[in-house]
């Protein structure tokens, strides 16, 4: 069964402290591996798609990395404005289906 | 651009009540449309999709229908909603095709049920 499990559940850092979120993954062939960004009571905001092992994407102070078995979502230098909870899906081969994780909520203290 | 538009924002129904929730998408044609709910502290979870007018899948046997009556447009309905219908329903958009999997969200409605 594909499944996606997130880590950790909450993440409360410093502003310009560091981290990486965690996605680990479980799927028959994977076609695409996505992150999301959710602000309180709005939808999911599209972040990056990765593709395959080996694959990095970047955008502002978020860096996306992808092994055969998890991603990860490295936040360098975050701000407050980064508050928000992070959400990894995965789309298999043989589906029109995302499969998501329960997001890592992430809060930013100055 | 494209852009995704739900309505109502907000809605606090009585059990027993019917539901009508609408999601249209500018744009783009001929798009997968999809609903989801997420419920507190849980990850979304698929309802239905659509790849095209009148053609929908159903993911989660409940007392949710959906329909496709435009191009563009996806409809989630109930005709008596149970407290556990309650939730943040999300409508969702991707290009036709398997080329580009990136799916869109809505802005979503939250839904109160009573």
């Amino acid at each position: 069964e594909d499944q996606v499990t997130q880590s950790p559940e909450a993440l409360r850092l410093q502003e310009g402290e560091s981290s990486s979120l965690n996605c680990s993954y479980t799927v028959s062939g994977l076609r695409g591996l996505f992150w999301y960004r959710q602000d309180p009571g709005k939808g999911p905001e599209f972040l990056f798609t990765l593709y395959s092992a080996g694959e990095e994407k970047e955008k502002e102070r978020l860096k996306a990395t992808l092994t055969k078995k998890e991603s990860f979502l490295h936040i360098t230098a975050p701000k407050p404005e980064d508050s928000a909870t992070y959400l990894c899906a995965v789309l298999a081969y043989n589906t029109d289906k995302l499969i998501f994780g329960t997001g890592t909520r992430l809060q930013v203290f100055p | 651009s494209q852009t995704i538009h739900q309505w109502p924002a907000t809605l606090v129904q009585p059990v027993g009540s019917p539901l009508s929730l609408e999601c249209t998408v500018e744009g783009t044609s001929n798009p997968n449309l999809y609903w989801y709910r997420q419920a507190a502290g849980r990850g979304l979870q698929l309802l239905f999709y659509s790849v095209g007018i009148g053609q929908i899948s159903s993911e989660v046997p409940q007392n949710l229908s959906a329909s496709r009556p435009q191009d563009r447009q996806f409809i989630l309905s109930s005709k008596k909603l149970l407290l556990s219908d309650s939730g943040f329903y999300l409508c969702a958009w991707s290009s036709p095709g398997r080329d580009k999997n990136e799916q869109f969200f809505g802005p979503g409605t939250r839904l109160t049920v009573l």
